[in-house]
């Protein structure tokens, strides 16, 4: 089993940038998810971490230090469209992925 | 449009009534998945099929149920429902069930409630 910790909420002004930390616990890492889910919607998948570093796309980038067991979502720009539900996810062997109980962001003109 | 569809969009069911949801994707996705959603505790698996014929469980299994006839299908069934299972349920597949960055897509969800 493992323990994904992220904050249940952040606020920010639109235009600024916002990181959202996540937490985890697993024997058996085999990847690091993040998600954004809009109210009454389904997830829909923003990025992948299995080594350690940045990845960037576009307004968006994730980080991962397999060693502090710890991933950040960065992101920059922030647009009114950004509010939403960002999860982290831990793939865990070979096909189950883990959730964590999401970061609600709200963006603020 | 190529995707994964899920019906119904939401239902009322009595507790105790046996209830099926419907999940059906045209990928040709190998591994499909059921996860239910509650407020404050995020998405959890209830049961996975990692190619057609073969499920497993999750991490809250205990009264559902599900079968993998085919690639495409991949139905949940409520044998008895409670009202602890009032939830958003959400399917989801992936093309190869793990390897890499196998990224999961996710149906737009069945909301249940049981009274």
């Amino acid at each position: 089993g493992q323990n994904i910790d992220q904050p249940t909420e952040m606020t920010a002004t639109e235009g600024a940038i916002v990181q959202i930390n996540c937490t985890y616990q697993t024997s058996g890492f085999n990847g690091l998810f993040w998600y954004q889910q809009h109210a009454g919607e389904a997830p829909t998948f923003l990025s992948y971490n299995v080594l350690d570093g940045l990845e960037e796309k576009g307004r968006f980038s994730s980080f991962l230090s397999r060693s502090k067991g710890y991933s950040y979502l960065l992101l920059k720009e922030l647009q009114m469209k950004d509010s939403a539900s960002y999860l982290c996810a831990v793939r865990e062997g070979d096909y189950k992925l883990s959730f964590g109980a999401g970061t609600t962001v709200t963006v603020r003109a | 449009i190529a995707g994964i569809t899920q019906a119904p969009t939401s239902q009322i069911l009595a507790a105790g009534r046996r209830m099926t949801l419907r999940c059906t994707q045209d990928m040709r996705h190998n591994a499909m998945y059921w996860y239910r959603q509650d407020l404050g505790l995020g998405l959890r698996l209830i049961h996975y099929s990692n190619t057609a014929g073969t499920t497993g469980k999750g991490e809250v299994p205990d009264g559902y149920s599900v079968s993998r006839a085919n690639t495409d299908d991949f139905p949940l069934t409520l044998a008895s429902a409670v009202p602890s299972q009032t939830s958003v349920y959400f399917c989801a597949s992936s093309p190869s069930g793990g390897a890499g960055g196998d990224t999961q897509y996710f149906g737009p969800g069945t909301r249940l409630t049981v009274l």
